[in-house]
């Protein structure tokens, strides 16, 4: 079983819709990541947090310590937000657990 | 904005060869990693580098791996015996502590032949 499980793995919307992304984890973290990856291959951090809420421009992240559940808000999507989002858990200190990404493809 | 610098981009190498991997971390992180993606699967860890020592590693991380910072700005990954199922791509990624975000490089693409 995966320790670290995301969904929808693909997403297809509208420009301007809300989107949501989910991870749920199944062991304790120290803190969670939420990354982008586009077709290019590079990763980019979009948060990093260990409670509470993060907002940066149009993204949101939430996090539930107790239920191990995190989510990605994307609001007012855009094309340009098409990528793979991947959630991220510190195991440890060090060690970061991956989830299988979600893709995420915003039509004009 | 500062970044975590990866090279080559891509390297095409024959099955038995040795590679060695190059990141520039970002100048006032102490905190390394590497990691690696499989063609189509997700992102896995591979070692972790504190203090001029590895601080933790996977199973993946077997005799065949190596990591140094040879320098003050330099870490890199050495694959002794390059196999088929080492072609991946290999992520650098370093942070300030252990309680700040993780900053990624671009990627390295290794394809072994």
């Amino acid at each position: 079983k995966n320790e670290v499980e995301q969904s929808p793995q693909n997403l297809t919307a509208q420009e301007g819709e809300f989107i949501t992304i989910n991870c749920s984890y199944s062991v304790g973290i120290s803190a969670l990541h939420w990354l982008q990856q586009h077709p290019g291959g590079g990763i980019v951090s979009l948060f990093m947090l260990s409670s509470g809420k993060k907002k940066h421009g149009r993204l949101i992240a939430t996090i539930n310590i107790q239920e191990k559940h995190s989510s990605l808000h994307i609001t007012a999507s855009h094309p340009r937000d098409s990528a793979v989002y991947i959630c991220a858990v510190y195991k440890g200190a060090q060690k970061l657990v991956f989830g299988q990404g979600t893709r995420l493809t915003i039509n004009p | 904005e500062p970044e975590v610098t990866q090279t080559p981009s891509h390297q095409v190498t024959q099955m038995g060869q040795e590679v060695i991997l190059r990141c520039v971390p970002i100048s006032n992180h102490l905190y390394f990693y590497w990691y690696r993606q499989i063609l189509g699967q997700k992102v896995e860890f591979l070692v972790s580098f504190y203090n001029n020592e590895i601080s933790e590693k996977s199973e993946i991380f077997d005799d065949q791996f190596s990591v140094e910072r040879p320098d003050g700005s330099n870490f890199t990954l050495k694959i002794r015996s390059t196999k088929l199922e080492d072609s991946a791509m290999y992520f650098c990624a370093s942070r300030v502590d252990r309680d700040t975000e993780a900053f990624f490089g671009q990627g390295t693409r290794l394809t072994v032949v």
